[in-house]
């Protein structure tokens, strides 16, 4: 079975530029998750979508961050400008989930890791 | 607001110790506990989850346990080796599989 894809793996940018993420999540998962793990920190959730529709953002800059999933499979995280503080791994996880239900298990991609200099 | 701490934050062992990481959390009402292993420039690899309802989870030389009422899960290593070095992160879904992590434990095992 296929992982979590995430691509670019790397990527460089100066400060004010723009970039944006890709994620396909395992085939047939619901929920999709971006995470961004600043270097030393655990993960910090920013989006998390069921299906194409966003249950939690909460935690999104939304000035400068923005996240879609349309058809309800693969997402894309942008950031629009970039500042120094959002030097990270993007990383992006997928669960087989239905509503209401809270068990099941997290599976991750390998990241893309963002150096805005 | 949940949080989530590891102790000890790095920790360094001769190979074939068996040793145990800690992980606490400052509110009981969590739906499951995952431990994950991150390698250097990876993604995280899940290793178990532990529903609300049980006490322990076992597989191959890992054991981790989960005491909620009093906030906590250890991970327990057994024989350790060379390849389990990488740092250990425990997360706790506070519902809808919304997960706060801890900030993990660094382990290096020498041979």
């Amino acid at each position: 079975e296929a992982g979590v894809a995430q691509s670019p793996r790397y990527k460089i940018i100066e400060k004010r530029q723009s970039v944006a993420f890709w994620c396909n999540p395992i085939s047939g998962h619901a929920t999709l998750y971006w995470y961004q793990q600043i270097l030393g920190q655990g993960p910090k959730l920013l989006i998390q979508f069921q299906n194409n529709g966003v249950v939690d953002d909460s935690q999104l800059p939304k000035d400068r961050f923005s996240a879609e999933r349309l058809k309800g499979v693969d997402s894309t995280l942008k950031i629009q400008p970039a500042k120094l503080e959002d030097s990270a791994v993007y990383l992006c996880a997928s669960s087989l989930t239905a509503t209401g239900r809270n068990t099941g298990e997290l599976f991750f991609g390998e990241g893309s890791r963002l150096t805005v200099l | 607001k949940q949080e989530v701490t590891q102790i000890p934050a790095a920790l360094s062992v001769p190979e074939g110790e068996n040793l145990v990481l800690n992980c606490s959390f400052t509110d009981s009402a969590i739906y499951n506990l995952q431990w994950f292993r991150q390698d250097p420039g990876k993604g995280l690899t899940s290793l178990l989850l532990i529903q609300s309802s049980q006490r322990e989870q076992t597989s191959g030389r890992l054991n981790a346990s989960l005491d909620k009422s009093s906030g906590r899960s250890t991970l327990y290593i057994a024989a350790s080796q060379p390849g389990d070095s990488a740092t250990y992160l425990c997360a706790v879904n506070t519902g809808f599989q919304k997960l706060v992590f801890g900030t993990g434990t660094r382990l290096l095992v020498s041979p």
